[in-house]
């Protein structure tokens, strides 16, 4: 499709486990952007990718977080023992370059029982 | 620090009826961008607009206006006749502009509005 796609829609997984959430963005965009979105929260910025460099990486909520992207283009939000705090929705966004606005996928609903 | 404002949490009109929904915004940069997105029951963020700080011309697009006064740091958003459709959540939001941070244009967001839509 043209649009951001992300997957999987849901994931339902068990605290203590590892999750990987993957994001293919629009082709063509070389900056993706990593949110999470809960209750609590609201909106907040993980991550930032410029190609496959990470230039900013100040949101992600501790060492138990972690994403890569490759070949300028699907990126992977991975996060290590999670804990049910995690819980949220996941979206990705990306842009034709760093200063265009950002679309965003369907996002990844992430449940931790 | 940014940060953005949206001070109704929710709000309820009746089909036809006109609804401003309201952004405050505060930020140190002196050039930045603001944004309004919107969120249906689908989930998906939809992309509405972006003003540049240094362009506070109003702007128009169909029934959607949006009302951008620096002096006020508000960005407002106004739909004219509204629809059923229109029913969703809509976030303000607000991004440097230059990404001189390595920031790129991250996103600070506002709460949300939540527009119900009523026949």
């Amino acid at each position: 499709g043209a649009g951001v796609s992300q997957s999987p829609s849901n994931k339902v997984t068990e605290k203590g486990k590892d999750v990987e959430l993957r994001c293919d963005p629009i082709s063509g965009h070389t900056a993706l952007y990593w949110y999470r979105q809960s209750l609590g929260q609201g909106l907040e910025f993980l991550i930032y990718f410029q190609g496959n460099s990470a230039p900013d990486k100040s949101g992600l909520p501790s060492d138990r977080f972690s994403a890569e992207r490759t070949g300028g283009s699907v990126s992977t939000l991975t996060i290590q023992r999670t804990q049910q705090e995690d819980s949220a929705v996941y979206l990705c966004a990306s842009s034709l370059g760093a200063r265009q606005p950002q679309h965003f996928g369907d996002g990844t609903r992430l449940s931790i029982l | 620090a940014q940060k953005v404002t949206q001070a109704q949490t929710e709000i309820s009109v009746v089909e036809k009826e006109d609804v401003t929904l309201d952004c405050v915004y505060e930020t140190r940069d002196t050039t930045y961008y603001l944004f309004w997105y919107k969120q249906p029951p689908s989930g998906e963020l939809v992309f509405l607009i972006r003003r540049n700080s240094f362009d506070e011309q109003n702007e128009i697009s169909g029934r959607y206006s949006w009302n951008f006064q620096k002096s006020t740091s508000s960005f407002n958003f106004t739909i004219t006749a509204s629809q059923v459709v229109d029913s969703a959540v809509y976030f303000c939001a607000l991004s440097e502009a230059w990404g001189v941070t390595g920031g790129g244009n991250k996103l600070t967001f506002g709460t949300g509005t939540q527009l119900k839509v009523e026949l």
